[in-house]
C-alpha cells in the first residue's frame, strides 16, 4: 500500500538552530502540503504545491520557514532559526490533485529546547 | 467564529453503542468534507469522504451531510474501545485555491 513517507519521525533542536524535514509523496500525487500540527488542535497548513510551484503559503512564517518542492516529487521543509514556538507535529500529506482525499504521512515530531 | 467547529469532547459512548460526532462550517461553498481518526501522537488517518447531501456508509462508519444546515456529522456503530482517538473534521473551502480547514478534534472515548 502506498504511503507518504516523512524524515525524521522525531528531532530535537536547540532554539536558533536550523532544521529541516523530508517528505516524500505518494507516487503521482501532484499536490503536496504541509501542516503544523499543536497538541489539542487540528492541522494548520503552511504551505501548497501544486508540482513543483507555489499555490498556497500565506500561513506559512517567511522570515524564519521555508518550503521547496523542485523536481515536484518530494519536499523539504525548513526552520530558521528555529523558536520555542515552534514545536510541534509536523505533517505532510499528498492528494492525487487538488480538492481529493489527502493521505498523511506519520509526521515529524519538533522539540525545541 | 472559527470555519469548522468541533466539540472538543470528551465523548464517552459504552461499547457497541453508537458514537455521534458532529461538525459546523461556515462557508456556504464548501464543497468536499472528510473525516480523519488520529490516535494520540499519530498522525490523522481519513475514514470517509463525502460529497453530496445524505448519508454514506462505509462499514460501521457513516457520514452524513447536511449543506442547509451547514453540518456534517459522523456515526460509529458497535463502538469498539480501538475506535477510542480524536476524530477531525476537515472542509474543503468553496471559493480560491483547494484549502482544506480542520476543525479542532472531538475526542471520542469508548469504555469496554
Amino acid at each position: 500500500e502506498a504511503e507518504v513517507a516523512q524524515s525524521p519521525r522525531y528531532k530535537i533542536t536547540e532554539k536558533s538552530q536550523a532544521v529541516a524535514f523530508w517528505c516524500d509523496p505518494i507516487s503521482g500525487h501532484a499536490t503536496l502540503y504541509w501542516y503544523r500540527q499543536i497538541l489539542g488542535q487540528g492541522p494548520e497548513l503552511l504551505v501548497q504545491f501544486q508540482d513543483e510551484s507555489v499555490v498556497d503559503d500565506s500561513q506559512l512564517p517567511k522570515d524564519r520557514f521555508s518550503a521547496e518542492r523542485l523536481k515536484g516529487v518530494d519536499s523539504t521543509l525548513k526552520i530558521q532559526p528555529a523558536e520555542l514556538g515552534d514545536s510541534a507535529m509536523y505533517l505532510c500529506a499528498s492528494s492525487p490533485h487538488a480538492g481529493l482525499e489527502q493521505y498523511f504521512g506519520p509526521g515529524t515530531r519538533l522539540t525545541v529546547t | 467564529q472559527k470555519e469548522v467547529e468541533q466539540n472538543s469532547g470528551p465523548l464517552s459512548v459504552p461499547e457497541g453503542a453508537i458514537a455521534s460526532l458532529n461538525c459546523t462550517y461556515s462557508d456556504r461553498g464548501s464543497q468536499s468534507f472528510f473525516w480523519y481518526r488520529q490516535y494520540s501522537g499519530k498522525s490523522p488517518e481519513l475514514i470517509m469522504s463525502i460529497y453530496s447531501n445524505g448519508d454514506k456508509e462505509d462499514g460501521r462508519f457513516t457520514a452524513q451531510l447536511n449543506k442547509a444546515s451547514q453540518y456534517v456529522s459522523l456515526l460509529i456503530r458497535d463502538s469498539q474501545p480501538s475506535d477510542s482517538a480524536t476524530y477531525l473534521c476537515a472542509v474543503l473551502r468553496g471559493s480560491g485555491t483547494y484549502k482544506y480547514i480542520f476543525g479542532t478534534g472531538t475526542r471520542l472515548k469508548v469504555l469496554a
